[in-house]
């Protein structure tokens, strides 16, 4: 059964930073691309990052470059985003997302999510 | 960026009738569309991808259809358990965009 569990969430003020970690299980984690999507309180899905299964490829989206890196460690089947400089906008939900195959980017495992919160 | 656009914001539905999503793209996405259904405290679940292909274990009530800019998730015979927020989501482009969502409510 594949089970990705986030972490790393919490209350963080502005300015500061995290590192959000998801440790998959049930499934050949290398062979498949991983990512993270957000959800703003009551918004609905917005794209963050996607790495590829060897790590050698990377993509995130405009409002986090520069500020948000995307990571995995294929002995230890876990996924990571580090993300700094976090302001009031990246208050969110973040889920770890399993790609259906090695090279396409739509999820068909989820986790639960993170929660973080940024605020003062 | 492509911008996915979904109609209706709320979609009021009885118990067994059926229900019809839309999605629109700002530019064509070939067939690289999937759909999602969220229920409250959950993550996604992926119902369709390449528009028309129900993913593993999702029931045959679930139908997408379309290609280019314009698609269509039905459900037919409304159950319970359908009652939700369902994404649209287009996969050709960088970056992947979600639409903002449909909820699917009891009428």
């Amino acid at each position: 059964e594949v089970q990705l569990l986030e972490s790393g969430g919490g209350l963080i003020q502005p300015g500061e930073s995290l590192r959000l970690s998801c440790a998959a299980s049930g499934f050949t984690f290398s062979s498949y691309a991983m990512s993270w999507v957000r959800q703003a309180p009551g918004k609905g899905l917005e794209w963050v990052s996607s790495i590829t299964g060897s790590g050698d490829g990377t993509y995130h989206i405009d409002s986090v470059k520069g500020r948000f890196s995307i990571s995995r460690d294929n002995s230890k089947n876990t996924l990571y985003l580090q993300v700094n400089s976090l302001t009031a906008e990246d208050t969110a939900v973040y889920y770890c997302a399993k790609s259906y195959t090695q090279a396409t980017y739509y999820f068909d495992y989820w986790g639960q999510g993170t929660l973080v919160t940024v605020s003062s | 960026e492509i911008v996915m656009t979904q109609s209706p914001a709320t979609l009021s539905v009885s118990p067994g009738e059926r229900a019809t999503l839309s999605c629109r793209a700002s530019q064509s996405v070939s067939s690289e569309l999937a759909w999602y259904q969220q229920k409250p405290g959950q993550g996604p679940r992926l119902l369709i991808y390449r528009a028309s292909t129900r993913a593993t274990g999702i029931p045959a009530r679930f139908s997408g259809s379309g290609s280019g800019t314009e698609f269509t998730l039905t459900i037919g015979s409304l159950q319970s358990e359908d009652f939700a927020v369902y994404y649209c989501q287009q996969y050709n482009n960088w970056p992947r965009t979600f639409g903002q969502g449909t909820k699917v409510e009891i009428k």
